[in-house]
């Protein structure tokens, strides 16, 4: 059974660059029909899209969190990144990686991490 | 993008039918067939419940259904149960010069 597990610190400074990166364990990254996906949750807000990555390192991404995101594959270690740079308070949030399936297929995410929570504090 | 709009609460009884929607524009749910659902327990990972706005994933019970109108989708929970009460959320792809997808505002459901 496909699980993602989110690791990364849970404490980023102001303007700092945050890092998270997903383990895929179960199945293989590589697969031709589906990406891995980021979402996120601020406290007491509602789930927001990051971008999602291919396999082969194609990637995509929230238009309004463009400029700072950078998502990475690391296929011999079934892994996927997040690199969100300068980051405020804003971005404090909780965290989720997911599977998502190509758009041909829906584009759904199942399944999710269980999501780890970043703050942005001095 | 804008997120989808949905209403922030829905409560029922036990047995009874809800319906949430998730209001959107030409852009996302009224252009694609790519709306997709999740329940949501706090503290644990969102489940995927909907997707292609009407099928159900291998494991989700009959009692959740969807369905799309023009610019709005609906999840119907019919039977309502005790374990039903979580936060959902739809979620769409949106536009078409670029791949993106766009959440919706969630809505809590409470079991009466």
């Amino acid at each position: 059974q496909l699980q993602l597990q989110e690791s990364g610190p849970g404490l980023v400074k102001p303007s700092e660059t945050l890092s998270l990166t997903c383990t895929v364990s179960g199945g293989s990254i590589s697969s031709s029909s589906y990406y891995g996906g980021w979402i996120r949750q601020p406290p007491g807000k509602g789930l927001e899209w990051i971008g999602s990555i291919y396999y082969s390192g194609y990637t995509y991404y929230n238009p309004s969190l463009k400029s700072r995101v950078t998502i990475s594959v690391d296929t011999s270690k079934n892994q996927f990144s997040l690199k969100l740079s300068s980051v405020t308070a804003a971005d404090t949030a909780l965290y989720y990686c997911a599977r998502q399936s190509s758009i041909q297929k829906g584009g759904w995410f199942d399944p999710w991490g269980q999501g780890t929570p970043v703050t942005v504090s001095s | 993008q804008s997120a989808l709009t949905q209403p922030a609460s829905v409560s029922g009884s036990p047995g009874q039918s809800i319906t949430i929607s998730c209001t959107g524009t030409k852009n996302d749910i009224g252009s694609y067939n790519l709306v997709s659902w999740y329940q949501h327990h706090p503290g644990k990972a969102p489940k995927l419940m909907i997707y292609e706005v009407n099928t159900r994933p291998s494991g989700v019970s009959n009692r959740f259904s969807g369905s799309k109108s023009g610019n709005t989708a609906s999840l119907t929970i019919s039977g309502l149960q005790a374990e039903d009460e979580a936060d959902y959320y739809c979620c769409s792809y949106a536009d078409g010069t670029t791949l993106v997808y766009v959440f919706g505002t969630g809505t809590k459901v409470t079991v009466l």
